[in-house]
């Protein structure tokens, strides 16, 4: 069974400032998926990838298959970028990070 | 092109009852995935179905919860004699056949009094 590790689990940031969110698991996978939780409940798919590098705005993605490691970085980010964050693997159903919660102030 | 659609959005229901809850999976998806958020905590795969199959009941509790996906109609995950720690949010996703990518609805959330 797959164990998701995300880090840190709480972050509160400044607007503008670059955000980092880090995702590991503990054995291989097909794919990774990045999910964003807003406070209202309603979950949307932001990246899947199982290679490399993915980036759509200001949103960027990255995976080392290897180290078994991903990470999420927000540039230039902004309050309505406020929510949960959350990674998960693939395997038929998604094995998912207990998630990172952001708070971007103004 | 409508997303997933997942009804009702919210359900109450008394201990003992039984609750019902539906999911529309993407037009031409073929595949339905549930999970289950309970308060405070992440989320959780429940049951993985393709039409009137389920592929995979790993993370479904052994007794009073079963799901179905038939060949016409919505996908149903079915809760008996509910009890409070069943309260949560309920999510389906879909996906396509070949892909990975999955689609979520807007969740159900269940309050058992």
């Amino acid at each position: 069974k797959n164990e998701v590790e995300q880090s840190p689990q709480n972050l509160t940031a400044q607007e503008g400032e670059f955000i980092t969110i880090n995702c590991s698991y503990s054995v291989g996978i097909s794919a990774l998926h990045w999910l964003q939780q807003h406070p209202g409940g309603g979950i949307v798919s932001l990246f899947m990838l199982s290679s490399g590098k993915k980036k759509h705005g200001r949103l960027i993605a990255t995976i080392n298959i290897q180290e078994k490691h991903s990470s999420l970085h927000i540039t230039a980010s902004h309050p309505r970028d406020s929510a949960v964050y959350i990674c998960a693997t693939s395997g038929g159903g998604l094995t998912f990070g207990k998630g990172t919660h952001l708070i971007i102030q103004p | 092109n409508a997303g997933v659609m997942q009804n009702p959005r919210h359900l109450v229901r008394r201990r003992g009852q039984e609750a019902r809850l539906r999911c529309s999976p993407m037009k031409g998806h073929s595949h339905v995935y549930w999970y289950r958020q309970l308060p405070e905590e992440g989320l959780k795969f429940m049951v993985y179905l393709q039409k009137e199959n389920i592929i995979d009941e790993s993370g479904m509790p052994k007794e009073r919860f079963s799901a179905e996906f038939p060949k016409e109609g919505p996908s149903i995950l079915r809760i008996q004699q509910v009890v409070r720690g069943d309260s949560a949010a309920y999510f389906c996703a879909s996906s396509g056949q070949g892909t990975d990518t999955q689609y979520f609805g807007p969740g159900t959330r269940l309050t058992v009094l």
